[in-house]
């Protein structure tokens, strides 16, 4: 089966302009995360769709980063305006079910983001 | 909250060397207990999975047992091989949508 797609691989910005990042998840997955992994760190969960609801934005900084799932496939995530610190790889990952123990993520290979 | 500790890297081992990577953790409830690996230029794949305590996963020669008394979920493998080189990571999920927790990885580097 094709995995979870991911684009672009890299990009580099400067502080205060946008970036979108773009997700294709495997067929079929109804489950899709956004992970922000930070140098030396594990990965952090930003937001959980289920279909094209939200589940879980608890940690999500709302005020400059959105995300959106329409048609409960694709999903896109933004950041405006970023900021030094928003410097990581964003993760998108998706699961069949609300991830589990019988139904574990598969994750793309992330896009490395750095800010300037 | 819910937290993951690991060991910290970077671990460096030649071939056929045993290998141990602590992980513990802190739950409020019953977690589940994972380890992800990532290999160089690759994503994150699941490498094995308990549910409960006492239950051991095993995938690829690696093994860990879930002991709820001391809160751990140790990685072993007997004899690593060049190609088990990679950042793994202990994660932990809980909740009703299995809000997964993640360690802050550790590399292993395997020398032939």
């Amino acid at each position: 089966e094709a995995g979870v797609a991911q684009s672009p691989r890299y990009k580099i910005i400067e502080k205060r302009q946008s970036v979108a990042f773009w997700c294709n998840p495997i067929s079929g997955h109804a489950t899709l995360y956004w992970y922000q992994q930070i140098l030396g760190q594990g990965p952090k969960l930003l937001i959980q769709f289920q279909n094209n609801g939200v589940v879980d934005d608890s940690q999500l900084p709302k005020d400059r980063f959105s995300a959106e799932r329409l048609k409960g496939v694709d999903s896109t995530l933004k950041i405006q305006p970023a900021k030094l610190e928003d410097s990581a790889v964003y993760l998108c990952a998706s699961s069949l079910d609300p991830g589990g123990f019988n139904s574990p993520l598969h994750f793309g290979n992330g896009t490395r983001l750095t800010v300037t | 909250g819910n937290s993951v500790t690991q060991m910290e890297g970077p671990v460096t081992l030649s071939e056929e060397a045993f290998l141990t990577i602590n992980c513990t953790y802190t739950a409020t409830g019953y977690p589940s207990l994972f380890w992800y690996v990532q290999y160089p230029g690759e994503g994150l794949q699941l490498l094995l999975k308990a549910t409960k305590a006492d239950d051991k996963g095993s995938n690829k020669g690696f093994e860990a047992t879930y002991r709820k008394e001391t809160t751990s979920f140790h990685l072993e493998k007997g004899s690593v091989q060049v190609s088990d080189s990679a950042v793994y990571f202990c994660a932990l999920s809980e909740g009703s949508n299995y809000k997964l927790t993640f360690g802050k990885g550790t590399l292993l580097t395997v020398n032939p």
